[in-house]
Formats: structure tokens, C-alpha cells, sequence
């Protein structure tokens, strides 16, 4: 069981909007520890997609965004598409654990 | 560019220990710290534990309590996770992550390949 809960799967049609929630608490998400998502292709390593709640690195596409308010945060894809195929984890730190966090992860399929 | 060049894969019986090593590339290696997480297969990931390769000093998850170590050589700019007591739990494609700083926020921002450690009698 991880901290951070996040539901198993979402779907949607190529160009629909999909979004992930992050449900943390009171030690972790909730404490204003911030949240970043991570994106696992089929047998690749996780890339940093989102950090710093709503930040994305050079080269990752605006059809994503994050959001955090209280103690959940969201990953919007928007504009899907084939490539976007994957795992998608969101990740804080937990003062109760004195540790980094990840949620279990969500496989987001494209019909 | 920024590069972290993982071990081998790994098979070991239970009860060993095994050794990943993880180089580092690209940028000042003591300025950035090095996170390890793993993934058991079909799993989830799992942060282990954090290293500072500018002193060496470390965290560990509590479940690693004991049983990892991570240390780290500045003149080859590699750092080394060792898990020892395996079992067949430990089976998992282990990660090195680099620990970066932006926005008031601590985040891994670079990954290796992931190192394959197979746990088997």
C-alpha cells in the first residue's frame, strides 16, 4: 500500500482531455511537500514529466499539467495521444516516513 | 549531456548480497544527489534510499533499514547501492536517479536504465 493513492487506470479517445488524482495527507502532500509525475514507457526507465506541482521540464509538451491543492494533486493530459501510453506516478516526500513517497501509479490507456 | 550509466544485470541466491554501481556523467557529480529506487516486476516504484556524493552522507528508507548501503567514489564519479540478506522479494530492475533543485522543489530529474537483480536458488 503506498501513501500516495492514485487509481489503477484511466482511459480516454485520442484528443480527450484524461487526469490523474494524487491523494495524499496531513504528513505528506498536505505538509506542503510539493508533488512530481513521472512518465513510464513500456520497458523504460520513469522520466520527469511534472515537477514542483505544475512546473514541466524543457521539452515535455503543454498538453500536460499538474496541479496541487490541500492534500491532492492532478496530472492533466489533454489533447491525447498514441505516445502517451503509459505508467504515470506521482511522487512527495512524507515527514511521518522521513522518506520520498510514490504513488502506486496509473495506466493510462488510449482506445 | 547528463548520463548515468548503470551495472549489469544481476542474478544471486538467496541470502547474498549484490552490488550495483551507477556512473555519473555531464555535470559536477558532488553538486547533485543521487536517489535509488526499484521496481519489482509489474510493480510500482520503491524509493530505497539517497546519497550525497559531496560527503557521503545517506538516508535510507526504513524498510532498507540495515540492509543497504549506498556509497559513492568522487574520482570515478560513481555511486554504488548493496542490498544484502536477498530473497526472492528483491527481485526488481533497480534505478539510480539524480536528486535536482528548482522551483523551492527536490525532484529526480535524470534516470539510468535501471539494473536487472534476480533473486534465485
Amino acid at each position: 500500500q503506498s501513501v500516495l493513492t492514485q487509481p489503477p487506470s484511466v482511459s480516454g479517445a485520442p484528443g480527450q482531455r484524461v487526469t490523474i488524482s494524487c491523494t495524499g495527507s496531513s504528513s505528506n502532500i498536505g505538509a506542503g511537500y510539493d508533488v512530481h509525475w513521472y512518465q513510464q514507457l513500456p520497458g523504460t526507465a520513469p522520466k520527469l514529466l511534472i515537477y514542483g506541482n505544475s512546473n514541466r521540464p524543457s521539452g515535455v509538451p503543454d498538453r500536460f499539467s499538474g496541479s496541487k491543492s490541500g492534500t491532492s494533486a492532478s496530472l492533466a493530459i489533454t489533447g491525447l495521444q498514441a505516445e502517451d501510453e503509459a505508467d504515470y506516478y506521482c511522487q512527495s516526500y512524507d515527514s511521518s516516513l522521513s522518506g520520498y513517497v510514490f504513488g502506486i501509479g496509473t495506466k493510462v490507456t488510449v482506445l | 549531456q547528463v548520463q548515468l550509466v548503470q551495472s549489469g544485470a544481476e542474478v544471486k541466491k538467496p541470502g547474498a548480497s549484490v552490488k550495483v554501481s551507477c556512473k555519473a556523467s555531464g555535470y559536477t557529480f558532488t553538486s547533485y544527489y543521487m536517489h535509488w529506487v526499484r521496481q519489482a516486476p509489474g510493480q510500482g516504484l520503491e524509493w530505497m534510499g539517497i546519497i550525497n556524493p559531496s560527503g557521503g552522507s545517506t538516508s535510507y528508507a526504513q524498510k532498507f533499514q540495515g540492509r543497504v548501503t549506498m556509497t559513492r567514489d568522487t574520482s570515478t564519479t560513481t555511486v554504488y547501492m548493496e542490498l544484502s540478506s536477498l530473497r526472492s522479494e528483491d527481485t526488481a530492475v533497480y534505478y539510480c536517479a539524480r536528486g535536482s533543485y528548482g522551483s523551492g522543489s527536490y525532484y529526480m530529474d535524470v534516470w539510468g536504465k535501471g539494473t536487472t537483480v534476480t533473486v534465485s536458488s
